[in-house]
């Protein structure tokens, strides 16, 4: 089955950072998105975007589907922004099964 | 508008016996599915279904039952609980497909330890 794969696996940063989270995937794609997962567990989509650029906010995502990855950018991070990002695709042919990738594990330092 | 609901929010269970942990959403969502969340696992998929009726496997099926008898509810079963499915369960839906970018909303979790 398709592989999802993200990097870093850890990043810890100071308020007012940027950073960089990435995902490649083993696979063409139905479906891409970017999840949030905060430190009291709660799972929040952040963007569906199988290809492309979207903005919302501090955040940003691209995904170049011929090169099979995907990146979400955090900028002016906050404390707020702790937690777990994951990513999440749907191999093509529409089988409406979701594949994650292990998140990265974000820390924002006050 | 509750979303999804998930209960119990806590279990813990002894090995061998059976239990059922409940999700019910109230969006009319035709896509409900049960994950599990390890330590540096990310989430696994268990089982998933795309209507009532209809139920299908994921990664992670063995140990596990669902059925979806209703569109609201779907509820996995742990037939005879083992140590290994100590982990967080999510549960989610969405209106379908997925790939034309519907939302999925997941429930709190469920923390299970077996001992």
């Amino acid at each position: 089955g398709i592989q999802v794969e993200q990097s870093p696996p850890d990043l810890i940063l100071q308020e007012g950072a940027n950073s960089t989270l990435r995902c490649n995937f083993s696979d063409s794609v139905n479906n891409l998105q970017w999840f949030h997962q905060n430190p009291w567990g709660q799972l929040i989509n952040l963007f569906y975007i199988p290809s492309g650029t979207k903005q919302n906010g501090r955040l940003s995502a691209t995904t170049v589907a011929t090169e099979r990855y995907s990146l979400l950018y955090i900028s002016s991070s906050q404390t707020t922004d702790s937690g777990v990002y994951f990513c999440a695709v749907e191999g093509q042919g529409g089988s409406e099964k979701l594949v994650f990738g292990k998140g990265t594990k974000l820390t924002v330092n006050p | 508008n509750a979303g999804v609901t998930q209960t119990p929010k806590f279990q813990v269970l002894k090995t061998g016996q059976s239990m059922t942990l409940q999700c019910a959403q109230d969006m009319n969502h035709e896509y409900m599915s049960w994950y599990r969340q390890d330590p540096g696992m990310g989430l696994r998929l268990i089982h998933y279904s795309v209507g009532a009726g209809i139920t299908d496997q994921g990664e992670v099926p063995n140990g596990y039952n669902v059925s979806r008898s209703t569109t609201e509810d779907f509820p996995l079963r742990l037939l005879s609980a083992a140590p290994s499915q100590t982990s967080v369960y999510f549960c989610a839906s969405s209106y379908l497909p997925l790939g034309a970018g519907n939302t999925i909303y997941f429930g709190e979790g469920s923390w299970l330890t077996v001992v």
